[in-house]
């Protein structure tokens, strides 16, 4: 199973909105509406952000927000905060019953 | 609260095996699936597999067929990840994480065990 395609890096300054891509194919991706997103920040755990592509978890800013169009989902971070400066990882449910997770962005907050 | 507390470092030689716990509290243990994922050095996140708590069922990557076996012992709320055959390239940070029987994400993550494989 291939990791899904990120973005390396993406920057934006405070206040501008940001997206991040996620790629996968129709085993993964774009085959269910099961993908999350993760934020993790340097020598911490990964913290779920977003899942089943567009629900927020309790406690997550409304800030963040997902969608889905085929293969590729997407994460929007808008009113980008200098707390928002992390990784990033989308994970997919994948056709043989396996998760994939994708290959990461770094966000920079300028 | 929900907590996973996973066990300390670890440094093991090539060859070896190594066993990581994650000892869960604050909600039912047998009611939720524990997965395993590992991230080396610089790097992205890996998934490992699964285990059911309940039923002992598991569910490993392709990847690590024939070299992880993942255990639990409900008296005690805990999980385990062994991992045989240790290489270099096993150094990284091990996860544990739980994931609710209706849905299939990963909603709540123990802080990590660094397995670092030296000679």
């Amino acid at each position: 199973q291939s990791a899904l395609t990120q973005p390396a890096s993406v920057s934006g300054s405070p206040g501008q909105s940001i997206t991040i891509s996620c790629t996968g194919t129709s085993s993964d991706v774009g085959g269910y509406n099961y993908v999350s997103w993760y934020q993790q920040h340097p020598g911490k755990a990964p913290k779920l952000m977003i899942y089943d592509v567009s629900n927020r978890p309790s406690g997550v800013s409304n800030r963040f927000s997902g969608s889905k169009s085929g293969n590729t989902a997407s994460l929007t971070i808008s009113g980008l905060q200098a707390e928002d400066e992390a990784d990033y990882y989308c994970s997919s449910y994948t056709s043989s019953s396996s998760y994939v997770f994708g290959t990461g962005t770094k966000v920079t907050v300028l | 609260q929900v907590q996973l507390v996973q066990s300390g470092a670890e440094v093991k030689k090539p060859g070896a095996s190594v066993k990581v716990s994650c000892k869960a509290s604050g909600y039912t243990f047998t009611g939720y699936y524990m997965h395993w994922v590992r991230q080396a050095p610089g790097q992205g996140l890996e998934w490992m597999g699964r285990i059911n708590p309940n039923s002992g069922g598991t569910n490993y990557a392709q990847k690590f067929q024939g070299r992880v076996t993942m255990t639990r012992d409900t008296s005690i709320s805990t999980a385990y990840m062994e991992l045989s055959r240790l290489r270099s390239d096993d150094t990284a940070v091990y996860y544990c994480a739980r994931r609710g029987p209706l849905v299939l994400y990963m909603d709540v993550w123990g802080k990590g065990t660094t397995v670092t494989v030296s000679s």
